[in-house]
């Protein structure tokens, strides 16, 4: 099944410890992204990759990193997690790097930092 | 700059109904217009988009969206309403002529449908 899945489902943590939320899609998708979906706000860009080793800024980059090491992983990794990162993330991959091609979404983690 | 509304934060309808969930965009040139649906506890699903051509675009579940180049608008509607159809509805936007795979999304309108 064509899939893009995310781990953990949940998560609880406190400030300053270092966690990672793995992002892992087996539909061959050069492009992948990360996004955090905050109560009125939608859905904000954190990061985005066009293919292995090849990652950009998104709208709201500040805490994280990502890396791309293989074309179907793309982890999002907080060094150091403050409470204003409690939100909801998601990651996404799209074929190709073509502008029109739908994204695909992950189930989703929902992170609590305190 | 890209950027999506949706002016509505919730649209009520009753079953049986038509629905319709606004979207407006802006882009500086054309654009790909998307909508995606998220049901509760669930990743966001692909409904329907329009490239180019017929600016009336069919998606799944019945719904349909119609894109207005003078308006800047991509209207999702849906001739019959259902209850099953409650959900958080989501427009998105890209620049046609970006190189990037950067996706603008809305707020967000929440779908109410009651019996």
């Amino acid at each position: 099944e064509a899939q893009v899945t995310q781990n953990p489902r949940y998560l609880i943590t406190v400030t300053g410890k270092k966690l990672t939320v793995t992002c892992s899609q087996n539909m061959n998708h050069e492009y992948m992204s990360w996004y955090r979906q905050d109560p009125g706000l939608g859905l904000r860009q954190i990061y985005y990759s066009m293919n292995v080793e090849v990652t950009d800024k998104g709208d709201v980059p500040e805490g994280y990193k990502v890396s791309r090491k293989e074309k179907r992983n793309f982890p999002l990794i907080l060094e150091s997690p403050s409470p204003n990162q409690t939100s909801l993330y998601f990651c996404a991959s799209s074929l190709g790097l073509g502008t029109y091609n739908e994204q695909f979404f992950g189930p989703g983690t929902r992170l609590t930092v305190l | 700059a890209q950027s999506v509304a949706q002016p509505e934060d919730q649209v009520n309808v009753a079953e049986g109904n038509p629905l319709t969930v606004k979207c407006t965009y802006s882009v500086s040139g054309n654009p790909y217009l998307f909508w995606y649906v998220q049901y509760p506890n669930r990743g966001l699903q692909f409904l329907l988009k329009y490239i180019t051509g017929d600016n009336l675009v069919k998606g799944s579940y019945g719904f349909e969206a119609e894109f207005n180049k003078s308006q800047t608008s991509f209207h999702l509607k849906k001739p019959s309403a259902l209850v099953s159809d409650s959900a958080l509805y989501f427009c998105a936007v890209r620049d046609k002529g970006s190189t990037l795979g950067r996706l603008y999304f809305g707020r967000g309108t929440q779908l109410t449908v009651w019996p």
